[in-house]
């Protein structure tokens, strides 16, 4: 079946360290990917996302890495700071295009 | 511009009693989904609303709930007769357009806890 799953479940880093956080997906038909960001007691908030014809995009301090061959996504969180600690998903999009399918997450400490 | 809103942001409910959650989209957007997420677990999708119609239930349990996306007012999630395994977060999202590469927006979400 469809599932996207997330390698680690937790990963600390000390403030102005780069952090990656690594997602597997297993759908190769899947075409949309996104990343979210869980703070404690909130909804999931968009950081960016990514479209099956490109493998690379960035943000402001964030960038996404599509590895379509070996069905690989990263979040790359450069300058890390405190406020950045949340419980990350990565999500890809049904081939009906309806239902977001999320992995598990990974929950990133940073220490001052 | 206003997010997703959702309330009640906590409900407690005793077993037996009815839940209803509500959600109001982004300004502009007419497409409307749930998810449902358990404790240290990702977002589990339920049900997928436009306007006056369901599109996909797939992710629904097939008794005790139901959706709704009425023409005006909010969209509600229902859970009749709640038991303990219902409690949750439950996630509203909503997209302008639907589609493989429509953006969802999440609300905060209402926590559900059925003593």
């Amino acid at each position: 079946g469809e599932s996207v799953g997330l390698h680690l479940p937790t990963l600390s880093v000390q403030e102005g360290d780069n952090s990656i956080i690594n997602c597997a997906y297993s759908n190769s038909a899947s075409d949309y990917f996104i990343w979210y960001k869980q703070e404690s007691g909130k909804g999931p908030q968009f950081i960016i996302d990514i479209r099956s014809n490109m493998d690379k995009r960035q943000g402001q301090r964030v960038t996404v890495l599509l590895n379509k061959t070996v069905k690989h996504l990263s979040l790359q969180i450069a300058a890390t700071q405190p406020g950045d600690s949340a419980v990350y998903f990565c999500a890809e999009k049904t081939q009906a295009g309806t239902a977001l399918i999320f992995g598990k997450g990974t929950t990133l400490s940073v220490s001052s | 511009n206003a997010g997703v809103m959702q309330n009640p942001r906590h409900l407690v409910r005793r077993r037996g009693q009815e839940a209803r959650l509500r959600c109001s989209p982004m300004k502009g957007h007419s497409h409307v989904y749930w998810y449902r997420q358990l404790p240290e677990e990702g977002l589990k999708f339920m049900v997928y609303l436009q306007k006056e119609n369901i599109i996909d239930e797939s992710g629904m349990p097939k008794e005790r709930f139901s959706a709704e996306f009425p023409k005006e007012g909010p969209s509600i999630l229902r859970i009749q007769q709640v038991v303990r395994g219902d409690s949750a977060a439950y996630f509203c999202a909503s997209s302008p357009l639907a589609g493989e590469q429509e953006t969802q927006y999440f609300g905060p979400g209402t926590r559900l806890l059925v003593l």
